[in-house]
């Protein structure tokens, strides 16, 4: 079945440091990929998504390329900011009604 | 534009009774999907409503269910609670059934003694 394996944390940073976040993905067809950010006693916010080959998402800085040949939409963000600590879910839909998830990063940036 | 809406926030109940979640979906959204995120993981899909009808589910057991009325708006029902049950159950709406993009409401953190 569709899964999505994603880099284990805690990552904690320094302001202005660049994040990267690996994710990659197992899908039997071809399938959007998200990623999702969820703020401390929040739900889920779209952060970005791509729904084929080669597009970059990007939103708030962020930006992630899907890449066909390597299974992959890694996250990042070359300059990272106290309010970007959240943990971040990378997730895949593979034209069906339901979103899998990774089992989320969190990051911590310190001032 | 209203949001995802989910009531209540937080909720404690003890083994073996039974919880009824809320969810409003977004203004102009039909589809609603239902969520369980325990601590440390991410969501898990528990099953969709589209149109009143459920419209696909995950690996749940019969004591999760769920109905969606004519405004959208949904419940999820989980019976004989477990222990394992503790998590937070996430809502999400999405234009339509074959609309990949989910938007989530804040979650209904449950937690069973």
């Amino acid at each position: 079945g569709d899964s999505v394996t994603q880099m284990e944390g805690p990552v904690t940073l320094s302001e202005e440091a660049f994040l990267t976040i690996n994710c990659t993905y197992t899908a039997t067809g071809y399938p959007s990929l998200f990623w999702y950010v969820q703020y401390p006693g929040e739900g889920l916010q779209l952060l970005l998504k791509a729904t084929k080959a080669d597009d970059k998402g990007s939103n708030k800085g962020f930006e992630a390329t899907y890449r066909k040949e390597t299974t992959s939409f890694h996250l990042e963000k070359g300059s990272v900011q106290v309010s970007d600590s959240a943990v971040y879910f990378c997730a895949l839909s593979d034209r069906d009604y339901k979103l899998s998830f990774g089992a989320g990063t969190t990051v911590t940036v310190r001032a | 534009e209203t949001g995802v809406t989910q009531s209540p926030t937080h909720l404690i109940k003890t083994r073996g009774q039974q919880v009824t979640l809320r969810c409003s979906s977004q203004s102009g959204h039909n589809t609603v999907s239902w969520y369980q995120q325990a601590l440390g993981q991410g969501p898990q899909f528990i099953f969709q409503y589209y149109r009143e009808e459920e419209n696909g589910r995950g690996n749940f057991p019969p004591r999760f269910s769920g109905l969606q009325f004519p405004n959208y708006s949904s419940e999820l029902n989980v019976n004989a609670l477990e222990l394992d049950d503790s998590a937070l159950y996430l809502c999400a709406s999405s234009f339509w059934a074959g609309e990949e993009t989910q938007y989530f409401g804040p979650g209904t953190r449950l937690l069973v003694l």
